[in-house]
């Protein structure tokens, strides 16, 4: 079945460091893969997405790049504030059998200090 | 505004007690699911629909029903089945229809359930 595995964290940077969230996923076919954003005590708002090998999506700063031949989709900033801190969730699409079912990471917490 | 509702936001039961959490969208999409959230494991799939008056299970169903009587609406109910119930819950939509299915998920504001 479809899995995506992400860094553990919390993930603790000062203000302007760079970042990163590594994530890689198995799947089967060509999903669309996702980061999503969880800031507390909310729901998940999509950040970025990519649909297919190569792809780079872009977003307040954050990108990641659908990279097929290691099959991973790593979140990147270069310079981080202390209003990006919140929960991070890699995803992939599953079209099988209709409607598009979702498969997530298990979240990357980012806190990042002054 | 066009959006996901979610309520109620918190919400404590009793256990032995059944309880629905209420789900409803504006954004004229077919398709809506539920997740469920523990910490350290990311979100479950619960059940999910793509058409009125039609559902599937998830990952972890048990302990859990749904309805679909309305596109706009999808109601969960936890009930004293559900071993573990107390998580944040998240209502999700997409737009499943052929060519607009971009794959992206809309996500209500969540409710958080806590059985004493």
């Amino acid at each position: 079945g479809n899995s995506v595995t992400q860094m553990e964290g919390p993930v603790t940077l000062s203000e302007e460091a760079f970042l990163t969230i590594n994530c890689t996923y198995t799947a089967t076919g060509y999903p669309s893969l996702f980061w999503y954003v969880q800031y507390p005590g909310e729901g998940l708002q999509l950040l970025l997405k990519a649909t297919k090998a190569d792809d780079k999506g872009s977003n307040k700063g954050f990108e990641a790049t659908y990279r097929k031949e290691t099959t991973s989709f790593h979140l990147e900033k270069g310079s981080v504030q202390v209003s990006d801190s919140a929960v991070y969730f890699c995803a992939l699409s599953d079209f099988t059998g209709g409607g598009n079912k979702l498969t997530f990471g298990t979240g990357t917490q980012l806190k990042v200090e002054l | 505004d066009g959006g996901i509702t979610q309520s109620p936001k918190y919400l404590f039961r009793k256990e032995g007690q059944n309880v629905t959490l209420s789900c409803e969208q504006n954004l004229n999409h077919d398709a809506m699911y539920w997740y469920r959230q523990d910490p350290g494991q990311g979100l479950r799939l619960i059940y999910y629909s793509q058409i009125v008056n039609d559902f599937q299970k998830g990952d972890i169903a048990e302990g859990y029903s749904v309805s679909r009587e309305k596109k706009e609406s999808f109601p969960l109910t936890v009930t004293s089945a559900q071993k573990n119930p107390t998580a944040f819950y998240l209502c999700a939509s997409s737009n499943s229809r052929q060519g607009r299915n971009t794959g992206e998920l809309f996500f209500g504001e969540g409710s958080r359930l806590t059985v004493l």
